[in-house]
């Protein structure tokens, strides 16, 4: 079992919609959960940063994490086509010498107009 | 203020030359990683500085693959005799510390023919 799975899809929505994001985890040690948005041709620029459970709201971009099922999640409200993008979960824990920051293979979201 | 900038953009070689990547880091940040993304896939994690020293080196995938930095700023990636499976985007980060969030460069798209 990989430590972090993300569907790759891809997404296609209408602009408008709702878009939800998941990745789930298998390491309890991860602490802090991130997702990154990265257009073609771009490295990825860090869009939500999390380090509990529960929601963190951001604009249009609403971040969850459940710990207990270790399972986090992108919400995307009033999609645009700007939008359209791969979206990549992260996820770190660091400490005692050691260090690991892993990510999903990646959500490609194409939002139509 | 600047961002982490790579070079070069592109990056085109012949199977068994050596080429060198360049990453300049935040001012600042002390921490550098060094990641590849090759078509298709998720984000690699190859190498973390924290400093001059490299504590994880676990994700270098031969030895044809090096990389240092000096003086807390500039890190190169070297990979001597290049491979067509070397063929990636190349991508670099950097944050304030170990543990914190990365912000990453533009990349360095390899082609290897």
């Amino acid at each position: 079992q990989k430590e972090v799975e993300q569907d790759p899809g891809p997404l296609s929505v209408p602009e408008g919609a709702i878009v939800s994001l998941n990745c789930t985890y298998s390491n309890s040690a991860f602490q802090y959960f991130m997702w990154y948005r990265q257009y073609s041709r771009k490295g990825p620029e860090l869009l939500m940063y999390t380090y509990s459970s529960g929601n963190k709201e951001d604009g249009r971009f609403t971040a969850q994490v459940d710990k207990s099922s270790k399972y986090i999640s992108l919400f995307i409200r009033d999609s645009q086509p700007s939008d359209s993008a791969t979206y990549l979960c992260a996820m770190t824990y660091s400490g005692a010498g050691s260090y690991q920051l892993t990510f999903g293979k990646g959500t490609k979201l194409s939002v139509i107009p | 203020g600047a961002g982490v900038s790579q070079s070069p953009s592109n990056k085109v070689t012949e199977k068994g030359k050596d080429v060198e990547l360049r990453c300049d880091p935040i001012s600042g940040h002390t921490a550098l990683y060094w990641y590849r993304q090759s078509l298709g896939q998720g984000l690699e994690f190859l190498i973390y500085f924290q400093g001059n020293s490299a504590p994880d080196k676990s994700g270098l995938p031969s030895d044809r693959f090096s990389a240092e930095r000096t003086g807390g700023s500039v890190s190169t990636l070297t990979i001597q005799r290049t491979q067509q499976e070397d063929s990636a985007v190349y991508l670099c980060a950097s944050s304030t510390q170990e543990g914190d969030t990365q912000y990453f460069g533009p990349g360095t798209r390899l082609t290897v023919l």
